[in-house]
């Protein structure tokens, strides 16, 4: 496709329960992104990768989130043992290269809800 | 460490007027500084960047904004509103300087524009 691709739009899920969001970065795209919006909030940044290799997750907020580019192509972000408290919006964006000045491309997003 | 601060939640203007949205940033190095606009239910696009060329940057749909670093400010303004112009505005910053997908965002400014 033409742009970041992410499913599902929309996942709601009960406390406990583990949720994978899926991100389809454009084609060609060396570097992924993984952020998290809150309600009200900018987004913040959780993890990134170049190619297959997962170069920073310093902003994974505990070892309930994982991520994974297993081709260095499409992700997925798994939350494990999901909590009301990760309830956002998780967005992906991908950019040609990790060098100065490459822009980033934003998907929708996933809005996930916990009940 | 960076930091960007919107000091407006929410602006409202009438259509044909003046638009300002007011950021001030702070960085360790020099900055790399966007704005994103977020219309509902969609993704975040780039207006603008400044990356140490001009200091006045012009963005698309005639949003500029303007670095001013002894004020350590990058306000977004454009000279006449257009009803397509509400949205949710974010400045940003590059959290590295050799990587400009690392992205710090401020908590958004809602653009209301009215009729």
């Amino acid at each position: 496709g033409a742009g970041v691709s992410q499913s599902p739009r929309y996942k709601v899920t009960k406390r406990g329960q583990d949720v994978a969001l899926r991100c389809d970065p454009i084609s060609g795209h060396v570097s992924l992104y993984w952020y998290r919006q809150a309600l009200g909030q900018g987004p913040e940044f959780l993890t990134y990768f170049n190619y297959e290799a997962q170069q920073d997750k310093s902003g994974l907020p505990n070892d309930r989130f994982s991520a994974e580019r297993p081709e260095g192509s499409i992700s997925t972000l798994t939350i494990q043992r999901t909590e009301q408290r990760d309830s956002a919006m998780y967005r992906c964006a991908s950019s040609l290269a990790e060098v100065y000045n490459s822009p980033l491309h934003f998907g929708n997003g996933t809005r996930l809800t916990v009940t | 460490a960076q930091s960007v601060t919107q000091l407006d939640s929410h602006v409202s203007v009438s259509e044909g007027t003046p638009v300002l949205l007011r950021c001030n940033y702070s960085s360790s190095y020099s900055p790399s500084l966007f704005w994103y606009v977020q219309h509902p239910n969609k993704g975040l696009q780039l207006l603008l960047k400044y990356t140490s060329a001009a200091t006045l940057v012009k963005g698309i749909n005639g949003f500029e904004a303007e670095f001013k670093k002894s004020e350590t400010s990058f306000h977004l303004t454009k000279p006449s509103a257009h009803m397509s112009d509400a949205a949710e505005y974010f400045c940003v910053v590059s959290g590295l300087s050799s990587n400009t997908g690392k992205l710090i965002f401020g908590q958004g400014t809602t653009l209301q524009v009215k009729p």
